[in-house]
């Protein structure tokens, strides 16, 4: 079955200091990676994705991600945390074009000022 | 260029009735996708459309249904409702199957 896991429920991190969101996934063949953000009320926003190439992904705000095939992961990080940034980030996978999306249960980012 | 519209944005029903949710996507966009967000199975997949036609399901009984309009616009009904269905139904739309999805805002049924 395919799924993906964020092994952490919540994630707290200081302002100014790096984070990481973790993501791994469970997916056979190719797929199309992403990340996806929602902040309190809000829909979800998509954030970045990873479709082929460079295994390093840029998105908004300082935000990349990094693919790593043999891990089967994909971490998001940023070098320097902002209370702004507190939100709840999902990682998504879509397993081989035109199949749905496969969501993980999500990671609530806290910044602490 | 406007974002996906969900309407309506809340919905109190009460258990055995019957809801419908519209969503029109980006315009362009013909693929349409609906998710149910709960706090204890977060983001679960219901169904997609590709031009009128249904690609994709999810696991889901079939009191869920949906269909895509000509103009790409979308609507997902539930029947018999029950006090599980409470949560935030999103609609979700791309390009093309394959691409990333743009989200609504979501509507909020709660069911009593």
């Amino acid at each position: 079955a395919q799924s993906v896991a964020q092994p952490e429920d919540q994630v707290n991190v200081a302002e100014g200091n790096p984070l990481t969101v973790k993501c791994t996934y469970s997916v056979s063949g190719n797929p199309y990676l992403f990340w996806y953000v929602q902040y309190p009320n809000r829909g979800l926003q998509f954030f970045l994705k990873y479709i082929t190439g460079d295994n390093l992904v840029k998105g908004s705000y300082g935000f990349e991600a990094e693919f790593n095939k043999s891990q089967t992961s994909f971490h998001l990080k940023k070098p320097s945390a902002l209370v702004s940034d507190s939100a709840l980030y999902f990682c998504a996978v879509r397993p081989t074009y035109g199949q749905n999306f496969v969501f993980g249960p999500g990671t609530r980012l806290s910044v602490l000022p | 260029k406007a974002g996906v519209t969900q309407t309506p944005r809340y919905l109190i029903k009460t258990r055995g009735q019957q809801v419908t949710l519209s969503c029109s996507p980006i315009s362009g966009h013909r693929s349409v996708s609906w998710y149910q967000q709960t706090p204890g199975q977060g983001l679960q997949f219901l169904f997609e459309y590709f031009s009128e036609t249904q690609r994709n399901k999810g696991n889901f009984p079939g009191r869920f249904s949906g269909r895509q309009f000509s103009n790409s616009r979308s609507e997902m009904n539930v029947s018999t409702l029950e006090l599980g269905d409470s949560a935030l139904y999103l609609c979700a739309s791309s390009l093309a199957t394959g691409s990333e999805a743009f989200f609504g805002q979501g509507t909020r049924l709660t069911v009593v």
